[in-house]
């Protein structure tokens, strides 16, 4: 199995751009979710799919981020505009769901936003 | 506010001493704790768990110990080895399933 697959790797960008983070869950899970990790704060929960449908996102922090879950082999975590302060990595998770409180993590998004 | 405490950001230990890593938790509602082991440039991977009705989880090396009246969780890696040495996260997730909290991470390095 190949995993939970992110794209890209890295990311480096301006102030004010549009960034997307991509997501392609393990195959057979029906549980997204979406992290950020800081120094400050560790691992924060951003949002979380069920079934493709957004069960919690009160972890996003503010309207300039959006993520999106159209099939369940593919999610986006957007960012527009972005700003200095969402450097971190972004990491997306799958869980086979009820049957399993155990996620499994991508390798994260390094984001860098200068 | 964060619902799931790490203290120590790092430790170190000798090679085939016990390390002990700490966790707390501020809300009784949880439900199921897990430790995620994490190495550099990689994801964090499950290590182990315990559900609340447990005190004792343990999986060769790994043992975890739940204190739900001190709301306090802990990993006990014995013997340690310098494989061991990574970030180690622990989580807690409500008994609704539908919330999940992280810790800020310990840094376990194991010394040969």
């Amino acid at each position: 199995d190949a995993g939970v697959i992110q794209s890209p790797r890295h990311e480096v960008t301006e102030m004010g751009q549009e960034v997307t983070l991509r997501c392609k869950p393990i195959s057979g899970h029906n549980s997204l979710f979406w992290y950020r990790q800081t120094m400050m704060r560790g691992l924060e929960l951003l949002i979380y799919f069920n079934n493709n449908v957004p069960i919690d996102d009160s972890g996003m922090p503010e309207d300039r981020f959006s993520a999106k879950m159209p099939n369940a082999s593919f999610s986006t975590l957007k960012i527009q505009p972005s700003e200095p302060r969402d450097s971190a990595v972004y990491f997306c998770a799958s869980s086979p769901g009820q049957a399993s409180m155990t996620q499994y993590f991508g390798p994260g998004t390094r984001l860098l936003v200068l | 506010d964060q619902q799931v405490k790490q203290n120590s950001p790092s430790l170190s230990v000798q090679e085939g001493r016990i390390s002990i890593l700490n966790c707390d938790y501020t809300n009784s509602m949880f439900d199921y704790f897990l430790w995620y082991k994490k190495y550099p440039a990689e994801g964090p991977t499950f290590l182990i768990s315990i559900s609340s009705i447990k005190d004792k989880n343990e999986d060769g090396r790994f043992t975890v110990f739940l204190n739900k009246s001190a709301k306090h969780l802990s990993l006990h890696i014995v013997p340690s080895q310098p494989g061991d040495s990574a970030v180690y996260f622990c989580a807690a997730i409500s008994n609704t399933g539908n919330q999940f909290y992280f810790g800020t991470g310990t840094s376990l390095t194991v010394i040969p």
